[in-house]
């Protein structure tokens, strides 16, 4: 079965901080994203990735940022964390096939973070 | 740009009933279509997907979902409820446009709540 783990499950931070959450998956897929899922919203895209060192903007990447250094871990950065960011934060991964096919998009558990 | 709608916040629905958990859906071409599933303090499961041929597509869990072209609808549907089925239900659609092809366009969300 894929594994996708983000570092934390609950985080509390205060304004104003550099913020890191941390996505590995254990499956080598080429595409991973980060989502935020706030009530009445579903689910929003921040960034995703598509290789190593390739990234593009989702929906909503203003005050983010993101960084793949290795194929299986997928770093996302509120580079000066608001209170308006806090959220539900999820991961995700997916394989990338040559025919274009969709392969469904496998999902951490989230992390809930909470800016003070 | 695609989208899709969940019109219902929540369905309630006795177990044993059938349940449906409607969506619809604004695409330009071709319809790519899907159901996740999201059980509480987890991620979202993969549950099933349209891409072609039959109107009528069989998922996980014995879920089910029919596509309707002339409706741009996508409901999700199951023949008798389980108690175990509350959770909260996300319709998406690909989208197709540039380098997001192996992105996903999220719903809102609907909260399905089966009682005994």
């Amino acid at each position: 079965d894929v594994k996708v783990t983000q570092s934390s499950r609950y985080l509390v931070k205060r304004t104003g901080e550099k913020v890191f959450l941390e996505c590995v998956q254990d499956m080598d897929h080429e595409n991973m994203f980060w989502y935020r899922q706030d009530p009445g919203l579903g689910l929003r895209l921040i960034y995703f990735s598509y290789d190593v060192k390739m990234k593009e903007k989702g929906d909503i990447p203003e005050g983010y940022s993101v960084s793949r250094e290795k194929k299986e871990r997928f770093s996302l950065i509120l580079e000066s964390a608001s209170t308006n960011q806090t959220s539900m934060y999820l991961c995700a991964s997916s394989l990338f096939r040559l025919d274009g096919a969709y392969q469904p998009q496998h999902f951490g558990d989230g992390t809930r973070l909470s800016i003070l | 740009a695609q989208s899709v709608a969940q019109p219902e916040d929540q369905v309630n629905v006795a177990e044993g009933n059938p349940l449906t958990v409607k969506c619809t859906y604004s695409v330009s071409g071709n319809p790519y279509l899907f159901w996740y599933v999201q059980y509480p303090n987890r991620g979202l499961q993969f549950l099933l997907k349209y891409i072609t041929g039959d109107n009528l597509v069989k998922g996980s869990y014995g879920f089910e979902a029919e596509f309707n072209k002339s409706q741009t609808s996508f409901h999700l549907k199951k023949p008798s409820a389980l108690v175990s089925d509350s959770a909260l239900y996300f319709c998406a659609v690909r989208d197709m446009e540039g380098t997001g092809f192996q992105k996903l366009v999220f719903g809102t969300g609907t909260r399905l709540l089966v009682s005994p």
